[in-house]
């Protein structure tokens, strides 16, 4: 089946500790994007990579950092410098046309302890 | 991307239509309406887009006013595992998979 695969679902980490997260996709779709999701709030934007070797910031990139050497994988790094890591983190992807819809993984929760 | 704006929760019966209202007033000629719902801890999922014409699939219809400033989402038959939260999303075209999420709409179905 087609999708867009996250890994793990849930994820524990000490504070202080640099964490990443997995997302993998065989929809052969070009661009990639990584949002974060907090309690009871909207998806914001982290980073987003449009071509393979290369990508952008979004509106929260600070503390996070991001790869695309392959194009079916996006893996995302929570730093330590990421000041309140705790969160849903959602990876979607979708193909540089206009008019495409993105479709979305089912999301990593990190919990930072 | 154009700013929109939609009531925080509706309820609805199940085997009612629901008719989810979406506000985008400022939106500008080559911005698409895009609407994605997210049932909890899930990721969210693509319902349907439009640019100008009412659209529709297998999920539901989207009507776009003449002056594009409004949308509704009608889901026809309404079931319980439609609840969820849904978002309207104004986007250029350009943008891709981009996507500026608010609060959204939770719709909650009833028996």
């Amino acid at each position: 089946d087609g999708g867009i695969t996250q890994s793990p679902k849930y994820l524990f980490r000490k504070e202080g500790q640099n964490v990443t997260l997995s997302c993998e996709q065989n929809l052969n779709h070009d661009a990639m994007y990584w949002y974060r999701q907090d309690p009871g709030q909207g998806l914001r934007l982290i980073y987003y990579s449009q071509i393979v070797n290369d990508f952008q910031k979004g509106d929260i990139a600070e503390g996070y950092s991001v790869s695309r050497e392959k194009k079916e994988s996006f893996p995302l790094t929570v730093t330590s410098a990421q000041k309140n890591p705790t969160a849903f983190y959602l990876c979607a992807s979708s193909m540089p046309w206009e008019g495409t819809e993105a479709f979305f993984g089912q999301g990593t929760r990190l919990t930072v302890v | 991307d154009a700013k929109t704006t939609q009531p925080t929760s509706m309820d609805c019966a199940e085997g009612r239509a629901a008719n989810l209202p979406c506000n985008h007033s400022t939106i500008s000629g080559n911005e698409y309406v895009y609407w994605y719902r997210q049932i909890h801890s899930q990721g969210p999922q693509y319902i349907i887009h439009g640019l100008k014409n009412n659209e529709t699939n297998e999920m539901a219809s989207l009507i776009i006013t003449e002056d594009r400033k409004s949308s509704t989402l009608i889901l026809p038959h309404a079931t319980l595992r439609d609840t969820a939260v849904y978002y309207c999303i104004v986007r250029v075209a350009t943008s891709y998979g981009k996507l500026t999420f608010g609060q959204g709409t939770i719709l909650t179905v009833h028996p």
